[in-house]
């Protein structure tokens, strides 16, 4: 199985910081066809989890551009520009081009 | 408005069956690949089975391969996963997901 390392495990920032959270993969997420399945997710306290980034850096409609996402092959990084008061949770990476589809353990984001 | 509503969830004696069910609406449902989710207490994120937009192939996490069966009814717009065999660790909130779409999740608990 892909294992995904996902770090800091959890983060305390103020209002309008930014912020990084990072995703190794075991393996290459390069797929046959050429693209790349990672995908960030974050889940607010009590909520299901919401994708906010596909395929590394495609953002999902109505996810603001604070939001970023880049990488390749196994390196990979979720950025937040401005944190907001909302975006408090837990994210997570998950790779979809190996099976079993994989997540990394979690990056509990906290407000100061 | 995009929904994804599972049921089916509820408190099982281990070695029993339990079957989810998710029916989906406001989106093309048999245009996408669907899948069900896991999340133990306290704990991160688990794939746990995945079905193709026609239904003709499913994938299955290995400790599940055998005692689940994931399938789906186009004409109904509407996804299941049938548990056989429960066990303790099986205990989660369920979440079937499009990918791009999460249901609210139902907790299966799995106890004598």
């Amino acid at each position: 199985d892909v294992v995904m390392t996902q770090t800091p495990p959890s983060l305390s920032v103020a209002i309008g910081q930014s912020v990084s959270i990072s995703c190794k993969s075991s393996q290459s997420l390069v797929a046959s066809d050429k693209n790349t399945y990672l995908n960030w997710l974050l889940q607010s306290p009590g909520r299901s989890p919401k994708r906010l980034i596909y395929q590394v850096s495609k953002l999902d409609s109505g996810v603001p551009d604070r939001f970023s996402g880049s990488g390749s092959e196994k390196d990979f990084t979720l950025k937040i520009s401005r944190v907001e008061a909302e975006d408090l949770g837990v994210y997570y990476c998950l790779q979809g081009t190996h099976l079993p589809l994989t997540f990394g353990s979690g990056t509990k984001l906290e407000i100061k | 408005e995009v929904q994804l509503v599972e049921s089916g969830g509820g408190l099982v004696q281990p070695g029993r069956s339990l079957k989810l069910s998710c029916a989906a609406s406001g989106f093309t449902f048999s245009n996408y690949y669907m899948a069900w989710v896991r999340q133990a207490p306290t704990k991160g994120l688990e794939w746990v089975a995945s079905i193709t937009n026609s239904g003709g192939s499913t994938y299955y996490r290995d400790s599940v391969k055998g005692r689940f069966t994931i399938s789906r009814d186009n004409a109904k717009s509407t996804l299941y996963l049938q548990m056989d065999s429960l066990r303790s660790e099986d205990t989660a909130t369920y979440y079937c997901t499009a990918g791009i779409y999460w249901g609210q999740g139902v907790m299966v608990t799995v106890s004598s």
